[in-house]
């Protein structure tokens, strides 16, 4: 059983176009996170939810917004796809803020 | 916000040979994590390790939180070590731009 699962693996887009992605944890973690990661490999945290509520949100551009239907579930939906949204995005979840995160295995996502 | 530095940033090694990677924060922490990510993309739990010493199999690290370091011991290195290794500061979502390694057989 995976523990924190994305879908899809890849998704290979247009510009211009919308797109979700989604992510369960079965672990029972109240906090989970979007990450993305760029192409030289570094890590930045987007937005983090707590039992369905938005407790951070760094710079991100309006084009993503989180949505969190229950506290296993945080999707990420993107308007209007620019090249540089190209990267592989993580979900993460961990019993609280704070505490040690595990990771899905992420979404690759390419802008044509 | 906290700044997070590994080095070295990249370290090639022979098949056997042991390592130390380090990790620098700039402010007192009490949630540091390390990560492996495999060359398949997959990013890996190694350690959560907000003080002291930990042990699991070939890898172990150390974290001096007084002085602002945490440390990954790698011994008898394997090809399936090889990739990238993160250490997190977890309560600000840090992560430090990694340690590339590759082990050759």
């Amino acid at each position: 059983d995976t523990a924190v699962s994305q879908t899809p693996k890849y998704l290979v887009t247009q510009m211009g176009n919308d797109k979700s992605i989604k992510c369960e944890q079965n672990l029972g973690h109240d906090t989970m996170y979007w990450y993305k990661q760029d192409s030289k490999k570094f890590l930045k945290i987007m937005f983090s939810y707590n039992n369905k509520e938005l407790i951070i949100n760094e710079t991100v551009p309006n084009r993503f917004s989180p949505k969190s239907p229950d506290k296993a579930h945080l999707n990420l939906h993107i308007n209007s796809l620019e090249l540089g949204d190209s990267a592989v995005y993580f979900c993460a979840s961990s019993p609280q803020y704070g505490q040690p995160q595990h990771f899905g295995d992420g979404t690759r996502l390419s802008i044509l | 916000g906290i700044q997070v530095e590994q080095s070295p940033p990249d370290l090639i090694l022979q098949e056997g040979a042991n390592s130390t990677l380090r990790c620098n924060f700039s402010d007192s922490v009490n949630n540091l994590q390390w990560f492996h990510q495999n060359p398949w993309g997959q990013l890996i739990n190694l350690f959560y390790i907000p003080s002291g010493t930990k042990q699991n199999g070939r890898l172990s690290a150390t974290t001096v939180a007084t002085e602002r370091y945490s440390l990954l011991y790698i011994s008898s290195s394997q090809t399936t070590d090889s990739g990238v290794y993160f250490c997190a500061v977890v309560s600000d979502m840090r992560f430090g731009a990694g340690t590339r390694l590759t082990v050759k057989p």
